[in-house]
């Protein structure tokens, strides 16, 4: 079956711009998480939905948002980007109600640059 | 808020098996300990998650102590595919925290 599809993969911004980010879980899951990646803070929880309501946010400024769709579709936006949001966006779907931890199947990620 | 703790780095010798050891002092007793990797620019990968007996599957085998504070994970015979970072998690396996805590992780690097 089709893993977690997330696009773009690659994606150039400018300061002070804003960015949308997308993520398609595995069918049939209806959890969404999205977490931050950078070289010096490692992986970071942002936010996690499931049927289109958040349920958890990390501790980030309110610049990052994220939505879920009726089909599961996740989108993360983050605006008035600054040079410190250069990340790997990476998205992570899971079905509920399995055991989380062989349950969570991330993406690629979207590598994000800030210029 | 990671609650474990794993070396920086670690090589292994391609065929030998590879030992990466996680102290979890502090883990409860409904917690699990999980395992993912992270090979360069991609997402992580579940490996294989334990309660308090050992676990085995295609991948590794992952070896709990009898008091549960520390865990290794084993891959019984690494390739250079292998290389990459190698994260240890203690976590519920269901709860309201919706999430993964990684920690720095250890990076291993498999040496023809």
């Amino acid at each position: 079956k089709a893993g977690v599809t997330q696009t773009p993969r690659y994606l150039i911004k400018t300061r002070g711009q804003q960015v949308t980010l997308s993520c398609s879980p595995i069918s049939g899951h209806r959890s969404v998480s999205w977490y931050q990646q950078t070289p010096g803070q490692g992986l970071q929880f942002l936010f996690e939905y499931f049927s289109e309501t958040q349920r958890n946010k990390g501790n980030f400024p309110g610049r990052f948002s994220g939505r879920q769709f009726s089909n599961s579709r996740s989108e993360m936006n983050v605006s008035t980007l600054e040079l410190g949001d250069s990340a790997l966006y990476l998205c992570a779907s899971s079905l509920e109600g399995q055991p989380a931890g062989n349950g969570y199947t991330f993406g690629s990620g979207t590598r994000l640059t800030v210029v | 808020d990671a609650k474990t703790t794993q070396p920086p780095s670690m090589d292994c010798a391609e065929g030998r098996a590879a030992n990466l050891p996680c102290n979890h002092s502090t883990i409860s007793g409904n917690e699990y300990v999980y395992w993912y990797r992270q090979i360069h620019s991609q997402g992580p990968q579940y490996i294989i998650h334990g309660l308090k007996n050992n676990e085995t599957n295609e991948m590794a085998s992952l070896i709990i102590t009898e008091d549960r504070k520390s865990s290794t994970l084993i891959l019984p015979h690494a390739t250079l595919r292998d290389t990459a970072v190698y994260y240890c998690i203690v976590r519920f396996p269901r709860g309201n925290d919706y999430k993964l805590s990684f920690g720095a992780g250890t990076t291993v690097t498999v040496r023809a």
